[in-house]
């Protein structure tokens, strides 16, 4: 069991240019959750993800980020046409289900540079 | 809403000395409680959580409605507990975790 696999680890964009982060959860796990890190700051809740379906993305911003978990392959955060404001470290968590209590496994993270 | 804060950034102890870690919540139910841990150069990983009422690596937490808090809690600190320390809330029958910012323990010998 590889646990979660986040690539790249590092990512280097110039303004204006879209970054795609991969998330491969631990396998069997079915829901996916997509943290942000800012400089200074926690952990900030993005989007909660199933298998086909976006459960609560009340985190994201409303332009220019999309997620998706398809049914086959890995979840992806996708941000478009990217601003230095988007620096950060970008976490992908994964558990197998929704039970109360349960806790999340962590990848070690993106890192993403907008130069 | 759900509010998690740590009011202390960065921490720092003798080897030997109690330790204790704030975490104040704001939630209007029922909340789970959380606390991870990153170890340098590790993924953050769940080090205990307050159904559970256990102690893990000689910590403890308790949940305390009254003054909303669940602070982490360790009798004497070892150089192996430098890390940086999440706490973290679920509302009961919710999905998603919300983070504090986070406070850095550094043991010192």
């Amino acid at each position: 069991n590889a646990g979660v696999m986040q690539n790249p680890r590092h990512l280097v964009r110039r303004r204006g240019q879209e970054a795609r982060l991969r998330c491969s959860p631990v396998k069997g796990h079915s829901h996916v959750y997509w943290y942000r890190q800012l400089p200074e700051e926690g952990l900030k809740f993005m989007v909660y993800l199933q298998k086909e379906n976006i459960i609560d993305e009340s985190g994201m911003p409303k332009e220019r980020f999309s997620a998706e978990f398809p049914k086959e392959g890995p979840s992806i955060l996708r941000i478009q046409q990217v601003v230095r404001g988007d620096s950060a470290a970008y976490f992908c968590a994964s558990s197998p289900g929704d039970r109360g209590g349960e806790k999340l496994f962590f990848g070690s993270g993106t890192q993403l540079s907008v130069l | 809403a759900q509010r998690v804060t740590q009011p202390e950034k960065l921490l720092s102890v003798f080897k030997g000395a109690p330790v204790e870690l704030k975490c104040n919540y704001s939630y209007s139910g029922s909340p789970e409680l959380f606390w991870y841990v990153q170890y340098s150069r590790q993924r953050l990983q769940l080090l205990l959580r307050h159904i559970s009422r256990e102690s893990i690596k000689g910590f403890t937490a308790d949940l305390n409605k009254g003054e909303t808090s669940f602070h982490l809690k360790k009798p004497f600190a070892q150089e192996e507990d430098s890390a940086m320390y999440y706490c973290a809330l679920r509302g009961v029958g919710g999905n998603k975790l919300v983070f504090g910012a986070g406070t850095i323990l550094r043991v010192k010998s």
